[in-house]
């Protein structure tokens, strides 16, 4: 079955430290992949999204994923993360052999950023 | 563009009760919506696909007699939770799409705030 996995389940950070929360999938064929964030009380909101194109994805708030098709990665980086950004992330994708009608999500990352 | 409101925002009802949420795309008129459902520290599971005019398709699983979906309008879906009970507790999401995106973006879902269900 398809499945999208986040392998970091939970990431304890400082300020101005670097991220990268990893992002697997096991589809084959064309993926569309999105990465959202869910804020302590909020609802989800888009980071940035895939679909073709220039593998390095460039989202709101500083975020950037890269698509590596070989590893069926999409991993999201940000170079300096902020007390703001603690929040839960989210990868998810559509596409493959279930078609584009319905996004599988991963299982989620919570980032807790200290001041 | 393309937002997507659910209310209520909370609700607390009764073991046994039923209760309604409703989805409603803002700014345009959504043919799909979905329902997911998010477990308190874990991911969002969908439930199910809310065609407009015609009958949900449910996931595996999922009880469709138990959760009602009602797609009536381009721009409300509602879900149902029947005989509500302790274990129905938990966070209702729904996301439409805009049928009138170009390429790929037809595919990409906007979500609403959530509904949260306390069943007592």
């Amino acid at each position: 079955a398809q499945s999208v996995s986040q392998h970091n389940h939970h990431v304890i950070l400082s300020e101005a430290a670097s991220l990268e929360l990893g992002c697997n999938y096991s589809y084959g064929g064309t993926v569309n992949l999105f990465w959202y964030v869910q804020y302590p009380g909020q609802h989800l909101q888009l980071l940035l999204k895939y679909f073709s194109g220039d593998p390095l994805v460039k989202g709101i708030k500083g975020f950037e994923a890269e698509f590596i098709k070989s590893k069926f990665s999409f991993n999201l980086r940000k170079p300096s993360v902020q007390w703001s950004d603690t929040a839960e992330y989210f990868c998810a994708v559509n596409g493959g052999n279930t078609g584009f009608q319905k996004l599988v999500f991963g299982t989620g990352t919570r980032l807790l950023v200290s001041p | 563009g393309a937002v997507v409101s659910q209310h209520p925002s909370w609700v607390i009802c009764k073991s046994g009760t039923s209760v309604k949420i409703e989805c409603r795309s803002l700014d345009f008129q959504a043919t799909t919506m979905f329902w997911y459902r998010q477990f308190p520290k874990q991911s969002l599971m969908l439930m199910a696909t809310s065609n407009e005019g015609s009958k949900a398709t449910y996931e595996q699983g999922v009880e469709k007699d138990k959760f009602l979906i009602n797609h009536a309008s381009l721009t409300l879906s509602t879900l149902t939770v029947t005989s509500a009970h302790p274990e129905d507790s938990s966070f209702y999401i729904c996301s439409a799409r805009d049928p009138l995106a170009g390429g790929p973006s037809l595919y990409e879902q906007y979500f609403g705030p959530g509904t949260r269900l306390t069943v007592t």
